[in-house]
């Protein structure tokens, strides 16, 4: 059974990098791709990115100027930094691993961590 | 990306049968049957209750049932149970190699 979790700072000032890893324990990081979703306090989800074990990555338009998403096999974990942040950017944060491979969905998810934008 | 449309809330006693719907374009949910809808109790992570369209994981009840028509998905829940009570999500894979996900839906059990 594949568990994902999150860890990183609760806290980030706003114009700072918000930085997140998600270590993949219960089976490899070298198959499938790896996402990153977000949900502000009340709201609804949204997806940030993902990343396959290669290193090759997608982007929300809406983020892709401030987003990059890392991954480091050898530790079995990806990462994510969120340039420039405002309280806008406050939210819980997810990582979830992705089937992408003609059954597109999101099958495990993390706990989610919740990132405040706040001097 | 635009998200995909979904009603802000739904209700239903125990037992009847409620349908969430969720409307994309031809770049998502119409384009592809790669439509997925998850479960979210407060406080929890979204839980995957159907994935292309209308196909359940094992271990999600048979009262959870999902079905497309053109650009517009929907998630039919059977024989409401109280612990059906939460958020719901759709979600597609898009032209652009993206996913988006609709705004969320509140089914509340009275």
């Amino acid at each position: 059974q594949v568990q994902l979790q999150e860890s990183g700072p609760g806290l980030v000032k706003p114009s700072e990098t918000l930085s997140l890893t998600c270590t993949v324990s219960g089976g490899s990081i070298s198959s499938y791709y790896w996402s990153w979703i977000r949900q502000p306090p009340g709201k609804g989800l949204e997806w940030i990115g993902d990343i396959s074990y290669s290193g090759s990555t997608n982007y929300n338009p809406s983020l892709k100027s401030r987003v990059t998403i890392s991954v480091d096999t050898s530790k079995n974990q990806f990462s994510l930094k969120l340039s420039s942040v405002t309280a806008a950017d406050t939210a819980v944060y997810y990582c979830a691993k992705e089937r992408r491979d003609g059954h597109n969905y999101f099958d495990y998810w993390g706990q989610g961590t919740l990132v405040t934008v706040s001097s | 990306q635009s998200a995909l449309t979904q009603p802000a809330s739904v209700s239903g006693s125990p037992g009847q049968s409620i349908t969430i719907s969720c409307t994309g374009t031809s770049s998502d949910v119409g384009g592809y049957n790669y439509v997925s809808w998850y479960q979210q109790h407060p406080g929890k992570a979204p839980k995957l209750m159907i994935y292309d369209v209308s196909k359940r994981p094992s271990g999600v009840s048979n009262r959870f049932s999902g079905s497309k028509s053109g650009n517009t998905a929907s998630l039919t829940i059977s024989g409401l149970q109280a612990e059906d009570e939460a958020d719901y999500y759709c979600s597609s894979y898009t032209s652009s190699n993206t996913w988006v996900f609709g705004g969320g839906t509140k089914l509340t059990v009275l």
